[in-house]
């Protein structure tokens, strides 16, 4: 089945020690975004790739930023991480047309602990 | 900017009883809507989206949403809830030809026997 997939399912770094979260698509859809969730609150989403074009959310610190080598691949990177972005982090993906918006197919998401 | 509103935090229903979870939007158009279910520990799956035509929307797991323009609203119901279907259900926005969304709070169901 076409579907987004996440690793690890579970992180834990260290306070300030640099981790990457990845996504992968089977779906080939052109949108990938990443949201962060805290625990009982809505998904925030932080940054988006439309094709290759980054678009980064005007509240997203500078501590994140994300890559997209091809189409089916995105990471996310927590240059320092501090305690607060202990979280949820969700994958998406969407197949942007120019007539509707399409849903977007999320991964099960990683979670992520500071120590 | 729009917005969305879901005021019910907390809904907890009987096994069998019907459900309706209300949500309110804030927007110049008719926006995109979408009603996604998020499990325990899970990423979020899609229920039902409504983009045009009938207002009624069919989705998965027996789940229904109407669309009332009069009151900015997109309540999802269903007829008969089932113990699986305890988790938190989020409404989302999304305006036309733009592809980011804009969640609600999220309402956590609760099913008791």
């Amino acid at each position: 089945d076409a579907m987004v997939i996440q690793n690890p399912r579970y992180q834990v770094t260290q306070f300030g020690k640099p981790v990457t979260l990845s996504c992968s698509q089977t779906l080939n859809h052109n949108v990938m975004y990443w949201y962060q969730q805290k625990s009982s609150q809505a998904p925030k989403l932080l940054f988006h790739y439309y094709d290759k074009d980054f678009n980064n959310e005007a509240d997203t610190p500078d501590n994140f930023q994300s890559r997209r080598p091809n189409t089916s691949f995105c990471f996310l990177d927590i240059r320092s991480p501090g305690l607060g972005d202990a979280a949820m982090y969700l994958c998406a993906t969407s197949r942007a047309l120019s007539r509707e918006n399409q849903p977007q197919h999320f991964g099960d998401g990683t979670r992520l602990s500071i120590l | 900017a729009q917005s969305v509103t879901q005021p019910d935090i907390h809904i907890t229903v009987s096994e069998g009883a019907s459900l309706e979870l209300r949500c309110n939007y804030s927007y110049g158009a008719t926006p995109y809507l979408f009603w996604y279910v998020q499990s325990p520990g899970q990423g979020l799956q899609l229920l039902l989206k409504y983009f045009s035509g009938d207002t009624l929307v069919q989705g998965i797991k027996g789940f229904e949403a109407e669309f009332k323009r009069s009151q900015s609203s997109f309540n999802l119901r269903k007829p008969s809830v089932h113990w699986s279907d305890a988790a938190e259900y989020f409404c989302a926005v999304a305006p036309f030809g733009n592809e980011k969304l804009t969640f609600g709070t999220g309402t956590r169901l609760t099913i008791i026997p």
